[in-house]
């Protein structure tokens, strides 16, 4: 079935700093690829996305490009922000229609 | 656009009584709603998908009895959990599928906390 893995955190960055979330996928045909952030005590928010293979989706400076040579979705921020610190989901979509989320990253950036 | 609410945002219920949760897609029409359940520190899990005008479709593991979903119109699904006991306590978060679309659109969830 499909499975999306993604790196374990916590990850704590100092603010400006480059920040890479991995993700890497197992799927079936061509699907949908999510991430999605949830900042404390909230529900999740569509950050960005792609659907199909060499896309890029980018928002509020974070980016990630679809990779299936190497089943990827990476998500990269040039320089973090105390703002950003919040947990972050890779996810992804297939045929079905569900999500199917990543365990989780979460990241705390510092002043 | 794309906002969706749930309502309420905390609860807290005594064990044996039942709790119903609104989700609600404001700006758009939603033919596909989904309820997720989420554990401290955990990812998502999926319950049931919901379509409207018709039965809610489980998760492998999900009790239908237990969890009770109506999707009555294309803005409104309720969740209503009953019998509530502790190991119910969670956050259970919604989200809407915008017609011709792949994107789902989450509310803000619901803390769900039984005594």
């Amino acid at each position: 079935g499909n499975s999306v893995t993604q790196m374990e955190g916590p990850v704590t960055l100092s603010e400006e700093a480059f920040l890479t979330i991995n993700c890497t996928y197992t799927a079936t045909g061509y699907p949908s690829l999510f991430w999605y952030v949830q900042y404390p005590g909230e529900g999740l928010q569509l950050l960005l996305k792609a659907t199909k293979a060499d896309d890029k989706g980018s928002n509020k400076g974070f980016e990630a490009t679809y990779r299936k040579e190497t089943t990827s979705f990476h998500l990269e921020k040039g320089s973090v922000q105390v703002s950003d610190s919040a947990v972050y989901f890779c996810a992804l979509q297939g045929g079905s229609e569900k999500l199917v989320f990543g365990k989780g990253t979460k990241l705390t950036v510092n002043p | 656009g794309a906002v969706v609410s749930q309502h309420p945002s905390r609860v807290i219920c005594k064990s044996g009584t039942s709790v119903k949760i609104e989700c609600r897609s404001l700006d758009f029409q939603a033919t596909t709603m989904f309820w997720y359940r989420q554990f401290p520190k955990k990812s998502l899990m999926l319950m049931a998908t919901s379509n409207e005008g018709s039965k809610a479709t489980y998760e492998q593991g999900v009790e239908k009895d237990k969890f009770l979903i109506n999707h009555a119109s294309l803005t409104l699904s309720t969740l209503t959990v009953t019998s509530a006991h502790p190991e119910d306590s969670s956050f259970y978060i919604c989200s809407a599928r915008v017609v011709r679309s792949d994107t789902q659109y989450f509310g803000p969830g619901t803390r769900l906390t039984v005594l």
